[in-house]
């Protein structure tokens, strides 16, 4: 796989339930970051976590790195309706310049 | 809350035809990005550009492309002479004020290019 590529490619739940997505890379990374975006919207960041930390935490959000598998989640918990749209991880690759690679994206379906 | 904006928020225009395409980061940001997402594909990288000058630019910023930072806000992305395949959601990103690599990027709404 490419770098940064998310599983599942789509994910419907229920509202109410938890949301888990992954996403791996091949490379080595400074930081990896999750953005969402809204059918045919802009990217909005969410949380951003850098190599030599394991887990964080923004509300409903966590996010974990597991660099020697590299390997990440999120995972949203008590999932609302609003949360339904697209979620990709983006990888900031060392000595690249602080370019960001994405992945293909997690099409996430949250249904009232 | 400072965010990053693009216009136009929509470009449609013939082949052949060279587009414009403008941005205005953060207000104290040093770092901007272009990147672009071709529908229902992956966002991809296309340059990067400090202290007036590219960085680092991928195989898709041909001879084509171009950036300017004309002044102290605006950050443009021109494409000379578009194709079909440059039809794309663009979006432009912009990141802090340090050389730190941990500061997020932040990105506009983007604009979708249209080319007939």
């Amino acid at each position: 796989s490419q770098q940064g590529e998310e599983d599942p490619q789509a994910l419907s739940i229920q509202e109410g339930e938890n949301a888990t997505m992954n996403c791996s890379y091949k490379t080595s990374i400074n930081n990896l970051q999750w953005y969402r975006q809204n059918s045919g919207r802009g990217l909005v960041h969410l949380i951003l976590i850098r190599s030599n930390e394991r887990e964080k935490h923004s509300g409903r959000l966590r996010v974990t790195l597991d660099t020697s598998k590299k390997s990440s989640s999120l995972l949203i918990t008590a999932s609302r309706a609003a949360d339904t749209a697209s979620y990709f991880c983006a990888t900031e690759k060392s000595n690249a310049g602080n370019m960001l690679t994405f992945g293909g994206g997690t099409r996430l379906m949250v249904k009232p | 809350e400072p965010e990053v904006t693009q216009t136009p928020s929509h470009q449609v225009t013939q082949m052949g035809q060279e587009v414009i395409l403008r941005c205005v980061p953060i207000s104290n940001h040093l770092y901007f990005y272009w990147y672009r997402q071709i529908l229902g594909q992956k966002v991809e990288f296309l340059v990067s550009f400090y202290n007036n000058e590219i960085s680092e630019k991928s195989e898709i910023f041909d001879d084509q492309f171009s950036v300017e930072r004309p002044d102290g806000s605006n950050f443009t992305l021109k494409i000379r002479s578009t194709k079909l395949e440059d039809s794309a959601m663009y979006f432009c990103a912009s990141r802090g004020t340090s050389a730190s690599s941990t500061d997020t990027q932040y990105f506009g709404p983007g604009t979708r290019l249209t080319v007939l």
